[in-house]
């Protein structure tokens, strides 16, 4: 059974500063990752999607990468800013048409 | 990309009444539909899967006959939760996929039951 961990589970950090997230799943033959940024009471806001054949995507100040052997993910985000402060939630896809295995999410704090 | 709507947003209710979410997928046909909840400061975890034209198949620990389950469309999904009771009061999102390697999320609907 797919299981994803984060860590770490909260971060708090002065704006300006680059970080890193990081994201584990137990079994490597995955169709594809996706990384969401969700707001407090809100939905799901899909930011990257790296498929099982790519090593990395990259979207502004955000860059996610996927080593599919060791079972990792990380997402960077360079030059944090308060707007950046929400909860994001790594998930995993065994294969086409599946359903997503979600993380238990980083809460994610940036200090103005 | 694609836009996955629900319906209501926010709904309150009594203890002992049913609810109907309703999950709608504007532009595209979503042959699967999947159903998730997430209780407070917990993250997502399945419920169903959802085909169209087919009975759902929910996960291991959700009962079938309290959340009820119909695709009857393309482009429709309805979860209604049945005799609901105030543990029942949570987040719940639904996902589409039609032939798309990315799965669209609806924007979610939050529950409580008094």
């Amino acid at each position: 059974k797919q299981e994803v961990t984060q860590i770490p589970a909260a971060l708090s950090v002065p704006e300006g500063e680059n970080l890193v997230l990081n994201c584990s799943f137990t079994d490597s033959a995955i169709y594809n990752l996706q990384w969401f940024r969700q707001d407090p009471g809100k939905g799901l806001t899909s930011l990257l999607l790296i498929q099982s054949s790519q090593r990395e995507q990259t979207s502004g100040r955000l860059n996610a990468s996927l080593d599919k052997s060791s079972g990792r993910s990380t997402l960077y985000i360079a030059a944090s800013q308060p707007g950046d402060s929400a909860t994001y939630l790594c998930a995993v896809r065994l294969s086409y048409g599946q359903n997503f295995v979600f993380g238990p999410g980083t809460r994610l704090s940036v200090l103005p | 990309g694609a836009v996955v709507s629900q319906h209501p947003s926010w709904v309150i209710c009594k203890s002992g009444t049913s609810v109907k979410i309703e999950c709608r997928s504007l532009d595209f046909q979503a042959t699967t539909m999947f159903w998730y909840r997430q209780f407070p400061k917990q993250s997502l975890m399945l419920m169903a899967t959802s085909n169209e034209g087919s009975k759902a198949t929910y996960e291991q620990g959700v009962e079938k006959d309290k959340f009820l389950i119909n695709h009857a469309s393309l482009t429709l999904s309805t979860l209604t939760v049945t005799s609901a009771h105030p543990e029942d009061s949570s987040f719940y999102i639904c996902s589409a996929t039609g032939g798309y390697n990315e799965q669209f999320f609806g924007p979610g609907t939050r529950l409580t039951v008094l």
